[in-house]
């Protein structure tokens, strides 16, 4: 069982490049979440899904594009990358049933420089 | 979003004595969930306390819930040089809104 998987795990751009970091999870989860972390400031929600086709904006969501075309996959677009967007990312999963009564699972996280 | 805020931001003790961190939040919950992040890695779930809870044990983790003070306490028994990590709570509200949302934490370190 591989949880939730995070790729690339780390990650040097040019400003004014564009990627996608990717998501995916194998637990059948309808929610899926992606935050950025900097030092000392915690995890930040950027987008966030309740099932596919559904996405929904967090508390930072501006540079950043979701999409949900599937229940496994979550990925998150960065159109195109400024130094500010230089953060560690981390992708979550939980189950929407009986909502915030299961745990959260995350991945690795993606190590994003941009330069 | 219902963010939780940790307390104390930086906790340093030795091996053995005990951690306690604190997380207040702002409206009312179903309930709340501690999590640990160890330097690099992502979150892992620690505990689950539900809001007609006060008390909640697993192994050397002791978890309180005051709902009237809108906060909660983590306690970590013994504590060892592994378990030094950031703790982050993560109050669960009901509703449309269904954002899994995080404080800045307590970043632990034990001494050995």
């Amino acid at each position: 069982n591989a949880g939730v998987t995070q790729t690339p795990k780390f990650q040097v751009l040019k400003t004014g490049q564009s990627m996608t970091l990717q998501c995916a999870q194998d637990m059948n989860h309808e929610y899926m979440s992606w935050y950025r972390q900097d030092p000392g400031m915690g995890l930040r929600l950027i987008h966030y899904s309740v099932g596919a086709g559904i996405t929904d904006q967090g508390e930072v969501p501006n540079g950043y594009n979701v999409s949900r075309s599937t229940t496994e996959d979550f990925p998150l677009r960065l159109l195109s990358a400024a130094p500010s967007q230089t953060s560690v990312y981390f992708c979550a999963s939980t189950s929407l049933e009986g909502w915030g009564n299961t745990e959260a699972f995350f991945g690795q996280g993606t190590r994003l420089t941009v330069v | 979003s219902q963010q939780g805020e940790e307390d104390p931001q930086a906790l340093s003790i030795q091996e053995g004595e005990n951690a306690t961190m604190n997380c207040s939040y702002k409206t009312s919950i179903n309930n709340l969930q501690w999590y640990r992040q160890n330097s690099g890695r992502g979150l892992v779930h620690l505990i689950l306390i539900r809001s007609n809870e006060r008390e909640k044990h697993s192994g050397r983790l002791r978890v309180t819930l005051d709902t009237s003070k809108k906060s909660s306490s983590l306690l970590i028994t013994a504590s060892r040089a592994a378990d030094t990590a950031s703790y982050f709570c993560a109050p669960i509200v009901s509703g449309s809104a269904r954002q899994l949302t995080f404080g800045s934490g307590t970043q632990l370190t034990v001494l050995p």
